[in-house]
C-alpha cells in the first residue's frame, strides 16, 4: 500500500464548529485529492492539490478550504460543520493528474 | 463535461458465476481508464488500469476488463466470482492533462453461496 495516512480516523463534532482532517503522504507525489463518499453518491471530488500552495476546487467544495504547505501534507478544512457534511473522507495521492490515485484509509465524520 | 455512467448499481451472483459490470463514459478523446475496487469497511484499490495498448487488460484476483472505444464502454468480467469479491466496485475515467479522475457512482456486488 501507498504510504498515505490520514487523521484523524474518526471524529464526531458538533454543527458550526470547525474541523481539520489531514492527510500525510511519504511518496513525494506531486498530486493530492480530498474525497468524500456517501451512499447513492459515490466518491464527490472536494479539493485537490497540484504542488504546494497549488490547489483547484472540485465537485463539491462549497463549504470546505484546503491549504498544502508542504509536499507531503494536504489539509482539509471545515470552517463551520453542518450535519451535511457528515460522510467518510477520502485522501488520494497520485504522481500526475491522469495518472493512478492511490487512496489512504478515510476518515469518518460524523455532524450532530 | 465528463461523465461516467455505472448502470447497475446492485448486483447478487452465486458463488462460481460469471460477473459483468458495465461502464460507459461521455468524453470523446484519448482517456485513461481504471476500475476500483472498495472492500466492505476499506478504502478504494486499484483493480486494473488501461493508458494505452492490448484493449484486454488483466487485474488483480482474476479480473479483466476491455476498453472498446467505439462503444466508450470498459466492462469489467470476471468468469467466476468467489464470496470474497463482494465489494463495491467504481470505473473511473481520465483525460490524459491536467484532469482529475471522474468516478461512476458504483456497483455493489454481493456474491452469495
Amino acid at each position: 500500500d501507498a504510504g498515505i495516512t490520514q487523521s484523524p480516523r474518526h471524529k464526531v463534532t458538533e454543527t458550526g464548529t470547525p474541523v481539520t482532517l489531514r492527510c500525510h503522504q511519504t511518496e513525494n507525489h506531486r498530486y493530492m485529492y480530498w474525497y468524500r463518499q456517501d451512499p447513492g453518491h459515490g466518491l464527490r471530488l472536494i479539493h485537490y492539490s497540484y504542488g504546494v500552495k497549488d490547489t483547484d476546487k472540485g465537485e463539491v467544495s462549497d463549504g470546505y478550504s484546503v491549504s498544502r504547505s508542504k509536499t507531503e501534507d494536504f489539509l482539509l478544512t471545515l470552517e463551520s460543520a453542518t450535519s451535511s457534511q457528515t460522510s467518510v473522507y477520502f485522501c488520494a495521492i497520485s504522481v500526475g493528474a491522469g495518472d493512478t490515485q492511490y487512496f489512504g484509509p478515510g476518515t469518518r465524520l460524523t455532524v450532530l | 463535461a465528463q461523465s461516467v455512467s455505472q448502470h447497475n448499481h446492485h448486483v447478487i451472483l452465486s458463488e462460481a458465476a460469471s460477473l459483468e459490470l458495465g461502464c460507459n463514459y461521455s468524453y470523446g478523446g484519448t482517456v485513461n481508464l481504471f476500475w476500483y475496487v472498495q472492500y466492505p469497511g476499506q478504502h478504494l484499490q486499484l483493480l486494473l488500469k488501461y493508458f494505452s495498448g492490448d484493449p484486454l487488460v488483466k487485474g488483480i484476483k482474476g479480473f479483466e476488463a476491455e476498453f472498446i472505444k467505439s462503444k466508450f464502454s470498459f466492462n469489467l468480467r470476471k468468469p467466476s466470482v468467489q464470496w470474497s469479491d463482494t465489494a463495491e466496485y467504481f470505473c473511473a475515467v481520465n483525460a490524459p492533462g491536467n484532469t482529475p479522475l471522474v468516478f461512476g457512482k458504483g456497483t455493489r456486488l454481493s456474491v452469495i453461496a
